[in-house]
This record gives structure tokens, sequence and C-alpha cells, in this order.
């Protein structure tokens, strides 16, 4: 069946712009995960939902980074006013439920650059 | 905060070789402990888990257990082969079960080549 999609694989930008990352979970997952992967490192937390809410945003590095899943499937990860420092490959993930011990599915990934 | 810790890499081994990857980590309460891989040109999946004390997760001929006296999770192949080149990364998470199993803490990764 299909996995978890991201879109665009690649995006290039300058810095101060806007940009958006768009995630499809697989469907009937119910518990959506982004992460952020710098070169060499291993993937960082930044945001996860439940259904429709954010049910914890602690990783999210600041105001600029701000993410939505307005009606419990498709999540987009929004960058206000971006610096070289957001460069990264960006990655989403989806889980069947977020209690339980269901495993999650990374997508294959954006990766942003902002030069 | 929770942090986990992956031997350095990158290993390079004949194929036939035995494989170790050392993974240890610092958590409160009992986390549950997982070894991700990420092929070339692909998404990280799941390799194994365990999620209490002394369990043992296998897969693909990969093993490791979870030893909370030495919080220790490494990962062991007795034969690798060439299609095992890949980036292995050891993660935790808290308990099964609770309500933040989902957000997972990373190690830094370990970039394993096989040779023929």
């Amino acid at each position: 069946g299909a996995g978890v999609s991201q879109t665009p694989s690649n995006k290039v930008t300058e810095k101060g712009k806007y940009v958006e990352l768009r995630c499809d979970p697989i469907s009937g997952h119910t518990a959506l995960y982004w992460y952020r992967q710098s070169l060499g490192q291993g993937p960082e937390f930044l945001i996860y939902f439940q259904g429709t809410g954010a049910a914890d945003d602690s990783g999210l590095p600041n105001d600029r980074f701000f993410a939505v899943r307005p009606e419990g499937s498709v999540s987009t990860l929004k960058i206000q006013r971006t610096e070289r420092g957001d460069s990264a490959m960006y990655l989403c993930a989806s889980s069947l439920n977020r209690v339980t011990n269901s495993p999650l599915h990374f997508g294959n990934g954006t990766r942003l650059t902002v030069t | 905060g929770n942090s986990v810790t992956q031997m350095e890499g990158p290993v390079t081994l004949s194929e036939e070789a035995f494989l170790t990857i050392n993974c240890t980590y610092t958590a409160t309460g009992y986390p549950s402990l997982f070894w991700y891989v990420q092929y070339p040109g692909e998404g990280l999946q799941l390799l194994l888990k365990a999620t209490k004390a002394d369990d043992k997760g296998s897969n693909k001929g990969f093993e490791a257990t979870y030893r909370k006296e030495t919080t220790s999770f490494h990962l062991e192949k007795g034969s690798v082969q060439v299609s095992d080149s890949a980036v292995y990364f050891c993660a935790l998470s808290a308990e099964a079960g609770g309500t933040s199993y989902g957000k997972l803490t990373f190690g830094q990764g370990t970039i394993l080549t096989v040779h023929p």
C-alpha cells in the first residue's frame, strides 16, 4: 500500500522567504509527527498531532515554525522568514495510534536548502 | 532529558563479518528502545524494538537486547551482507502505552559499509 508521502522532495529558497512542506500520512493513521534532521545527525522531534490537534509542539525551535493538520489527515509544516540555519531534511511520520505500540512509518523527507 | 549515544562511525566491514554497533541511553522511567535503518535513497524504517528490560528485539538477522543495568541496546549481526550497507539509528521513546510513545529521541547515526 501507499506509504507516507512528502512533497516536494527538494526545496530551495532564499533567506527570508516563506515555505510550506506537505505530508500525506498513511490512510487511517491518526498520529502524525514532524522531525528535522541536520546533516550527520539523527532526526530531532518537532511536533506531533493526534487527529487535528497539535498534542505536543515542544520541539518547534521558535515561532517562525508552525504546523497544521486541519482535517486530521494531510499536514503542512510552515516556516516563515527562513534562515540559512533552517536548511535540513524535514521528515514526516505517521502511526496508527500514538498510545499503542504501533510503529512509526517515515516518509522520504523534504530536503530544504535556504540560500 | 532523554539522550541516546551511538558509537561513532563510519564502520566498514567485509561480507560475513560480525557487526556490533553500540548504543547507550539516558532516560527516566522505562523507555522503549528502537533501531531504525535508512538505506540509500529510502526513508527511515523500523528495524527492531524492545519495550522492557531484558527483551530482545530481532529482525533480518539483527538482534539487540534491552539492558537496563547498563542502559544499553547494542545492535549485533553475526554475518553482514553487502545489502546491509545503510545508516543505523538507535532511538528511545517514553514507555509503551504512554502518551508520548511516538516522540523519539535519536542517536546521531552510524554509517555501515559492507564490502564484498
